[in-house]
């Protein structure tokens, strides 16, 4: 059964660099998005994505994330100057239909 | 605006009896519904989706929930728990037909199994 995947499983960082994480998803997906869940709290939703553009983003999603899909199968989250409280799992997700969304197993990112 | 509650925190249950996890939702438009279950140390899998059609629904491992429009529920529900469902539980709303539809998570619900 395809699968979303995600990369790295876990990541460490200290607070002010800029972090990259990457996504494949369903192949035969069109939309894409990304959640974070901090520790003990709700999963939020970040961003969604179709047709090579924004199409849907939260408060959080400031001008410190961006996302970008840089070929056919990749599908990434920048965080360009990383804060202790981004430190979260971070999931991805694709969907064919709109509101159908496969999640990937998570990066745990950890800003210290 | 559209928002979950999951009225349990921790629901605990012996193998082999029921389990009902509560969820109330609001949603100022015809909702689409799930629950995803979330394993220790794995991603968050679809149980099951409600998108208007049949009010009562099925999903995998056995789980079932029924949408209530009167009641704005949709509670999932399993005849007989197993030591592997012990996992957290979320419902999830979401507005039908928008592009790239943001998903709104509930706060989750721990479901413990015991033998």
């Amino acid at each position: 059964e395809p699968e979303v995947t995600q990369t790295p499983s876990h990541q460490v960082t200290q607070m002010g660099q800029e972090v990259i994480l990457r996504c494949v998803p369903i192949s035969n997906h069109l939309y894409f998005y990304w959640y974070r869940q901090i520790l003990g709290q709700k999963v939020e939703f970040l961003v969604s994505f179709y047709n090579n553009e924004i199409s849907e983003k939260s408060e959080i999603f400031d001008d410190q994330f961006s996302v970008e899909r840089p070929d056919g199968s990749n599908f990434t989250l920048k965080i360009r100057s990383t804060k202790l409280e981004d430190s979260a799992m971070y999931f991805c997700a694709s969907s064919e239909r709109p509101y159908e969304q496969y999640f990937g197993p998570g990066t745990r990112l950890t800003v210290t | 605006a559209q928002s979950v509650t999951q009225l349990d925190s921790h629901v605990s249950v012996s193998e082999g009896t029921p389990v009902l996890l509560r969820c109330n939702y609001s949603s100022s438009y015809s909702p689409s519904l799930f629950w995803y279950v979330q394993h220790p140390n794995k991603g968050l899998q679809l149980l099951l989706k409600y998108t208007s059609a049949a009010t009562l629904v099925k999903g995998i491992n056995g789980f079932e929930a029924e949408f209530k429009k009167s009641e704005t529920s949709f509670h999932l529900t399993k005849p007989s728990a197993h030591m592997s469902d012990a996992a957290e539980y979320f419902c999830v709303v979401s507005v039908l037909n928008q592009a790239g539809t943001a998903l709104i998570f509930g706060k989750g619900t721990t479901l413990s199994v015991s033998s």
